[in-house]
């Protein structure tokens, strides 16, 4: 199983921007970073996702770094309802079949 | 547009009892995916539906878990007979068309199962 590596858990300011790291050593040249997050009691829902450039959407900012090997996920100025676990997945097959690991579990303080 | 309906949304059993859940995906979603989240945990993929054919069902215990999608829309998801460590929320997702690696999955609320 493609494997990625996030901290347990982050914090940030209310209105700060958070930068949210992921390490994925064993990416290859198909491969497409995912971002999901997953608010209490909710299902997970898609923040962002790249192949080799960086990519920006109304959510978030996604940094590749120029060998693949990590990310960042930029949230430009958190709010509260920002506070979820954030997810980096590596997709490593056709089927698009997510593997989650253990998440980073960003709390925002007002 | 409808996002991906669950239901119930709780259920309390006890072990050795069966349980069934159900879910809607988002009207035109071709694929359909259970996956099971044990407190703590990120969700593990169960099974994997496209239309109506199973993808991959290779992390369900098939001694006890079934599932089928009848007319490649809704879904069930059986447990029989339940043990303890099946408590966990088991989530619903769908998304447009299988084969692209980067394709959206979109989540139910999920159904959340004690087991006592």
């Amino acid at each position: 199983d493609a494997k990625t590596t996030q901290p347990n858990s982050m914090e940030s300011n209310e209105e700060e921007p958070v930068h949210l790291p992921c390490n994925h050593s064993t990416i290859s040249g198909t491969d497409y970073i995912h971002w999901y997050r997953q608010l209490p009691s909710q299902g997970p829902e898609y923040v962002i996702h790249g192949l080799t450039s960086n990519v920006n959407n109304r959510m978030a900012s996604l940094a590749i770094a120029e060998d693949r090997k990590s990310s960042t996920l930029i949230l430009h100025r958190a709010t509260l309802r920002d506070a979820a676990v954030y997810y980096c997945i590596q997709n490593n097959n056709a089927g698009n079949m997510l593997t989650f690991g253990g998440g980073t579990r960003l709390m925002v303080k007002p | 547009e409808a996002g991906v309906a669950q239901s119930p949304r709780y259920k309390i059993i006890e072990k050795r009892q069966s349980v069934a859940f159900w879910c809607n995906p988002i009207s035109g979603h071709a694929t359909l995916y259970w996956y099971q989240q044990i407190l703590g945990q990120g969700p593990k993929l169960l099974i994997q539906f496209q239309n109506n054919g199973v993808v991959d069902d290779s992390q369900l215990p098939k001694d006890r878990f079934s599932a089928e999608r009848l007319k490649g829309v809704d879904s069930t998801l059986k447990i029989q007979p339940a043990k303890l460590e099946d408590s966990a929320v088991y989530l619903c997702a769908s998304s447009l068309v299988r084969g692209m690696d980067w394709e959206t999955q979109y989540f139910g609320p999920g159904t959340r199962l004690l087991v006592l």
